[in-house]
């Protein structure tokens, strides 16, 4: 199984900060990974998909990149409603493995 | 506009089952991979059960395989999570998810609100 590990799994930050997550995979997965943010009692919805593909709807602040084992989530600009846990998520094989989450909170 | 509503959660006791649907509305929904995932009390994401729009490739998470099983209904664009031996475990908010695409490698586009499932004597 491929094994995803996110850093932070906690952020503490300021609205207007520039924030940063982590996610290393345990084996390559090319391009096949997905970021999703989830707000409490809510589905999670994703933001970025194919590492850098940003889904319609979704603010031009948050931007995703990498390949390979290691990706990273940038929001810059952090707005108030952007405080929430973030999900790095890989599509490259079965079964399909999240990353431990990183909770992003109001500094 | 897509949606998708979950049903069928509740209480069960420790080995029981239990039938999980999720209506899906807004798409072709035989065109689409449909997936569950469910989260834990205070915990993360896991990836569950996926199938093939044609119904046709079935995956499941090693944590449930022999004991939970996804299809769906085409009639009623009904995707549906039989789960039997329920175990504490299980216990968690499940979501059905639809897949960008049919294929492989792709996101999970379009989430559900979810269903609690509550496994406890």
């Amino acid at each position: 199984d491929i094994q995803l590990t996110q850093s932070p799994s906690f952020l503490s930050a300021s609205v207007g900060d520039r924030v940063t997550i982590t996610c290393r995979a345990s084996q390559g997965i090319s391009i096949f990974l997905a970021w999703y943010q989830q707000k409490p009692g809510k589905a999670p919805k994703v933001l970025i998909y194919s590492a850098s593909a940003l889904q319609s709807g979704v603010p031009s602040r948050f931007s995703g990149s990498g390949s390979g084992t290691e990706f990273t989530l940038t929001i810059t600009n952090l707005q108030p409603e952007d405080f929430a846990t973030y999900y790095c998520q890989q599509l490259r094989s079965y079964p399909l493995t999240f990353g431990g989450g990183t909770k992003v909170e109001i500094k | 506009e897509v949606l998708l509503l979950e049903s069928g959660g509740g209480l069960v006791q420790p080995g029981g089952s239990l039938r999980l649907s999720c209506a899906a509305s807004g798409f072709t929904f035989s065109d689409y991979a449909m997936n569950w995932v469910r989260q834990a009390p205070g915990k993360g994401l896991e990836w569950v059960a996926h199938i093939s729009g044609s119904g046709t490739e079935t995956k499941y998470a090693d944590s449930v395989r022999g004991r939970f099983v996804i299809f769906g209904d085409r009639s009623t664009s009904t995707l549906f999570l039989q789960m039997n031996s329920l175990r504490g475990e299980d216990t968690a908010t499940y979501y059905c998810a639809k897949r960008r695409r049919d294929g492989y490698n792709s996101d999970l586009e379009y989430w559900g609100q979810g269903t609690l499932v509550a496994v406890s004597s």
